[in-house]
């Protein structure tokens, strides 16, 4: 199993919302990612989490909240979203740091309103 | 701070003939380089993978060669397809997390 899942595929929220992304593997890997891209632009990373812990955040507004619950779930937590904040958010994983193949996800199409 | 380039920013092609894709990068400390391929709307697949230490990689009608030295990366697609309509992404990585993200080129082969 290669796989990355995220779920939902499509999400569409008003600026007051909380809602939740989440992105699964079963790869046994143990660094994941969330990305952000916007059109016509290459991935944007936002957070990676290596063994559970946070271990880069890329300066991200504190509206977008990432949590590690195991080895195999990411979540990205949503809240007082901007319309700019609409994009394309992309999960992917290593197996360890360096080295290796990065495996990124379908991707969540996140709509603001 | 690593930049990564990729000429051209798009490409039109009949079916049939082979593509050349090329991405550069300015720090030749890398771990790896990597080509993605994104269709619209889509996630990122990755093509190959080739390790620091390596000169090329092959999977297929693709071919990925790597010059470290100079900074350098060429994906060749044999016999293209209209399939292979897509926008290709290199990608660097040059410390234990991050990859660092070319533009992409937007390939279009024409039937």
């Amino acid at each position: 199993d290669t796989e990355v899942t995220q779920t939902p595929k499509h999400l569409v929220m008003g600026m007051t919302n909380k809602k939740s992304l989440k992105c699964e593997q079963h790869m046994g890997h143990r660094a994941m990612y969330w990305y952000k891209q916007k059109a016509k632009k290459p991935p944007e990373l936002m957070f990676v989490y290596s063994y559970e812990k946070l271990s880069i955040n890329e300066s991200v507004p504190s509206r977008f909240s990432p949590e590690c619950p195991n080895s195999s779930l990411l979540n990205l937590h949503l809240h007082a979203l901007q319309p700019e904040d609409s994009a394309l958010y992309l999960c992917a994983s290593i197996r360890v740091a360096g080295g290796d193949e990065q495996f990124f996800g379908p991707g969540t199409r996140l709509t603001v309103l | 701070k690593q930049e990564v380039t990729q000429i051209p920013a798009a490409l039109s092609v009949p079916e049939g003939e082979n593509l050349v894709l090329n991405c550069s990068f300015t720090d030749s400390a890398i771990y790896n380089l990597q080509w993605f391929r994104q269709d619209p709307g889509k996630g990122l697949t990755s093509l190959l993978l080739i390790q620091s230490s390596q000169r090329e990689q092959t999977s297929g009608r693709l071919n990925a060669s790597l010059d470290k030295s100079s900074g350098r990366s060429t994906l060749y697609i044999a016999a293209s397809q209209p399939g292979d309509s897509a926008t290709y992404l290199c990608a660097v990585s040059s410390n234990d997390y991050k990859l660092s993200f070319g533009a992409g080129t937007t390939v279009t082969v024409r039937a």
